[in-house]
């Protein structure tokens, strides 16, 4: 167990609906990343909050968004899904600002049908 | 900009083969971070190791090896004695000293044939 939780493992849902991933970091971390692994784009970068606050964008669409919260859970919630949105979604935590004390989740696998 | 190129997009080798896995890296920078995981079947990113720049020295863990050159700007990982448990895409990654994020190279699948 890596400390960083995300919920729900799977997910299967339909083309234009909105879905929300959530994960908990690792105890005392502050900063959470958001990456999507498909098949055609590979592992990238999504976004970054760092003790609630937004840090960092990567390839983020228009249609997707993400929060920190209070606690430092975070949410990335997903919509007008489209089936290329169909992905393996990792979060990962980290104590500092920086990558180098990463800790990845166990990922949420989504389908969209 | 930064960038991991991993060239070998699918490797299989037999059973107790010894297997290497290249990585070559792009960056302007001249403190960085490089890193292995491991991705079995299951999904999971599993870490297997982190150097900082500074720091040249091969490492072995095991059956494991890693090989950085920075005059080559490559970071290769060896399997000794390959084993069916090693079958899985392995990822290498680049992330800045103070940075925010990870840049994955496209990963190279190994399977290992018993």
């Amino acid at each position: 167990d890596s400390g960083v939780t995300q919920t729900p493992k799977h997910l299967i849902t339909a083309t234009g609906q909105r879905v929300t991933l959530r994960c908990s970091p690792r105890s005392g971390d502050l900063s959470v990343y958001w990456y999507q692994q498909s098949l055609d784009q590979g592992l990238q970068f999504l976004i970054q909050y760092y003790n609630g606050e937004e840090r960092a964008k990567g390839n983020i669409l228009e249609r997707f968004s993400a929060q920190q919260f209070p606690d430092l859970h975070s949410e990335l919630n997903l919509s007008s899904l489209e089936l290329g949105d169909s992905a393996l979604y990792f979060c990962a935590s980290s104590g500092g600002q920086g990558a180098s004390g990463y800790t990845f989740g166990s990922g949420t696998r989504l389908t969209v049908v | 900009a930064q960038k991991v190129t991993q060239a070998q997009t699918e490797i299989s080798v037999v059973e107790k083969e010894d297997v290497t896995l290249d990585c070559v890296y792009e960056t302007r920078d001249t403190t960085y971070y490089l890193f292995w995981y491991k991705q079995p079947p299951s999904g999971e990113l599993v870490f297997l190791i982190r150097r900082n720049s500074f720091d040249e020295q091969n490492e072995i863990s095991g059956r494991y090896s890693w090989n950085f050159q920075k005059s080559t700007s490559s970071f290769n990982f060896t399997i000794t004695a390959s084993q069916v448990v090693d079958s899985a895409v392995y990822f290498c990654a680049l992330s800045e000293y103070a940075g925010n994020q990870f840049y994955f190279g496209t990963g190279t699948s190994l399977t290992v044939i018993p």
